[in-house]
């Protein structure tokens, strides 16, 4: 268990409305994710951040937005949802050991837009 | 766009079988990652392969990393039902796994 909590775990909206995804950790680690994960396409990478108000894209970032004014907090935005962001999305952080770096994932939330 | 193909998509088997799951890409990776995922939960780490033509076990599972650090393969041996789940692999390049390229994962069912 790596301290990582999501929140909400699951959330149902509409279309065009604004949705706020939390993740949050107990360790101060310094790289925090954001995945998405759809059958058939693994998991994609959202944004990433590597520090308090350091953040950058991903390989999927058209639509989404992330924001992090402090280390244990990364908030991701989608502002205005649409039918293909239902997805769940998964938090991890980054933990250096050794001669690489582990991911560690949260429980992930389930986001159905309709 | 660095890109990692896993097969087969699904498998589906009978206890005590074994089977071989293959994660290939025509990039080359510092490092090879297995995840297993469950249901309703985060993908979980197996193990992490560095070097090329490296070999780990853990327990009844063979994580194989080819010569090149291209490709992987996971081979589990006497499969039991506990083993199902969705296996997913995962490359890093650069000198750290800070940033993964997931592959799309076998979804593993073991039947009892």
């Amino acid at each position: 268990d790596a301290g990582i909590t999501q929140s909400p775990r699951h959330k149902v909206t509409e279309t065009g409305t604004p949705v706020t995804l939390r993740c949050h950790q107990t360790e101060n680690h310094r790289y925090m994710y954001w995945y998405r994960q759809d059958p058939g396409h693994g998991l994609r990478l959202i944004h990433y951040s590597y520090g308090v108000k350091d953040t950058d894209k991903g390989e999927v970032s058209d639509g989404y937005s992330v924001s992090r004014s402090k280390t244990e907090d990364f908030l991701l935005t989608l502002e205005s949802a649409t039918s293909s962001q239902t997805s769940v999305y998964f938090c991890a952080i980054s933990v250096s050991g050794g001669y690489t770096d582990t991911q560690y994932f949260g429980p992930g939330t389930r986001l159905t837009v309709l | 766009t660095q890109l990692l193909e896993q097969s087969p998509q699904f498998l589906s088997i009978q206890e005590g079988e074994n089977l071989t799951v293959y994660c290939n890409s025509s990039s080359v990776f510092s490092s090879l990652q297995w995840y297993r995922q469950e249901p309703g939960e985060g993908p979980v780490l197996l193990v992490t392969v560095v070097t090329g033509g490296e070999v780990k076990k853990l327990k009844r599972l063979t994580f194989q990393f080819g010569d090149a650090r291209k490709d992987s393969s996971l081979h589990i041996t006497a499969a039991q039902p506990g083993d199902t789940g969705l296996y997913l692999c995962a490359g890093a390049t650069g000198g750290s796994a800070r940033q993964l390229t997931f592959g799309s994962g076998t979804q593993l069912t073991v039947l009892p």
